[in-house]
């Protein structure tokens, strides 16, 4: 009974690939997010989506592309990965963000880039 | 935009002692500031939260309190247990659920 899931866990690969990282949430939410926690574990905000469209877009590289098919489901594409995207990435979910609502995340994908 | 600081970034306590972490803020448009535990190879989990007309809160071993006009937040845990060890984040919202996150705190609680 996930609340917010991500798939895979690990995702060990080359430079200069493309990849991407699911999220769906069954909770129900209409907004999603993506984060990104360095190595020093420090938590930064990348995208959100309400409802299917980009509420929020931090400075992040053109390499980065979210996805949402739908608003349980929040996908995470890059490009041409290079060494320093080596992070883990997580996703959450909140009811609404006009007015702030408790973000519940996911466990983390951990993305190593050899 | 908004900036936040997170002290102290290690914190060893024995079992039964309380333990604080301290944050500010630096934007007065910040209306929502919730506090994440964080266990090894999961995602942060939300422990307590505090809106901007609420002085303090508290819940069970938990507590929250802020102050506005310092732009400063802390939180509070007593009689710490084994299993409150963990990373914990606040962070500082103004709005729209942009979460703007302090470094860290590495709690560790002695038996």
């Amino acid at each position: 009974d996930t609340a917010v899931s991500q798939t895979p866990k690990y995702l060990v690969t080359q430079m200069g690939n493309d990849k991407s990282i699911k999220c769906e949430q069954n909770l129900g939410h209409d907004t999603m997010y993506w984060y990104k926690q360095d190595s020093k574990k420090f938590l930064k905000i990348m995208f959100s989506y309400n409802n299917k469209e980009l509420i929020i877009n931090e400075t992040v590289p053109n390499r980065f592309s979210p996805k949402s098919p739908d608003k349980a489901h929040l996908n995470l594409h890059i490009n041409s990965l290079e060494l320093g995207d080596s992070a883990v990435y997580f996703c959450a979910s909140s009811q609404e963000p006009g007015v702030n609502q408790p973000q519940h995340f996911g466990d983390g994908t951990r993305l190593s880039i050899l | 935009g908004e900036n936040v600081e997170q002290h102290p970034s290690t914190l060893s306590v024995q079992e039964g002692d309380s333990a604080v972490i301290k944050c500010t803020y630096s934007d007065s448009a910040s209306n929502y500031f919730p506090w994440y535990k964080q266990e090894l190879g999961k995602g942060p989990q939300l422990i307590i939260d505090i809106r901007s007309n609420v002085g303090e809160k508290k819940d069970q071993r938990i507590a929250v309190t802020l102050n506005k006009t310092a732009k400063h937040f802390s939180l509070h845990i007593t009689e710490t247990q084994p299993e409150d060890s963990a990373v914990y984040f606040c962070a500082a919202s103004p709005s729209y659920g942009k979460l703007t996150f302090g470094q860290g705190t590495i709690l560790t609680v002695h038996p």
